[in-house]
């Protein structure tokens, strides 16, 4: 059964620290990792997409790195703000099938 | 980037009636558009995937007759509510994909919905 799991599940941190989210997969054979922004009430906002045959994308702040061979994602965040506060979501995008596999989520807080 | 336009963002209705719920692809042909239902502070869970003009693929646990999908067009993708009850009160999303990009999906900004 492919699942993502993210730890943890929720993280609070003082402004200016740098920080590392979890996402972890079952399934190796996955064609892409993506991570999504969540704030609260909100949709979803695309962070970082990461292609199985790549090891890493970074936007600003963010990094993203994958590791298929032990099932691992890791969202960092650099010189955190307030601003960055919110539900970080990882999905992982399997082709059997052709659904996103979503984990649960870490809620992050950032505290000025 | 691609745009998915949901709508309404929220919804309150008495509980019986039913709801509807549009999501629309703004510049990409959506062949496959896909429903997510959250509960508060829990992850996405797919109810279902329907690809233009075919019904749609339902999730195990998900009532097929409760959630009514239709993607007749395109560019639009229909999620209807039946006779909904307070226990439905939840916030859902729509997502889009394209036949280009099939392994890439788009998300809409989801609807709250709060059934009385």
């Amino acid at each position: 059964k492919q699942e993502v799991t993210q730890i943890p599940a929720a993280l609070s941190v003082p402004e200016g620290e740098n920080l590392v989210l979890n996402c972890s997969f079952t399934d190796s054979a996955i064609y892409n990792l993506q991570w999504f922004r969540q704030d609260p009430g909100k949709g979803l906002t695309s962070l970082l997409l990461i292609q199985s045959s790549q090891r890493e994308q970074t936007s600003g702040r963010l990094n993203a790195s994958l590791d298929k061979s032990s099932g691992r994602s890791t969202l960092y965040i650099a010189a955190s703000q307030p601003g960055d506060s919110a539900t970080y979501l990882c999905a992982g995008y399997y082709n059997q099938g052709g659904k996103l596999i979503f984990g649960q989520g870490t809620e992050l807080s950032v505290k000025p | 980037g691609a745009v998915v336009s949901q709508h309404p963002s929220r919804v309150i209705c008495k509980s019986g009636t039913s709801v509807k719920i549009e999501c629309r692809s703004l510049d990409f042909q959506a062949t496959t558009m896909f429903w997510y239902r959250q509960f508060p502070k829990q992850s996405l869970m797919l109810m279902a995937t329907s690809n233009e003009g075919s019904k749609a693929t339902y999730e195990q646990g998900v009532e097929k007759d409760k959630f009514l999908i239709n993607h007749a067009s395109l560019t639009l993708s229909t999620l209807t509510v039946t006779s909904a009850h307070p226990e439905d009160s939840s916030f859902y999303i729509c997502s889009a994909r394209g036949a280009l990009a099939k392994n890439i999906q788009y998300f809409g900004a989801g609807t709250r919905l709060s059934v009385l």
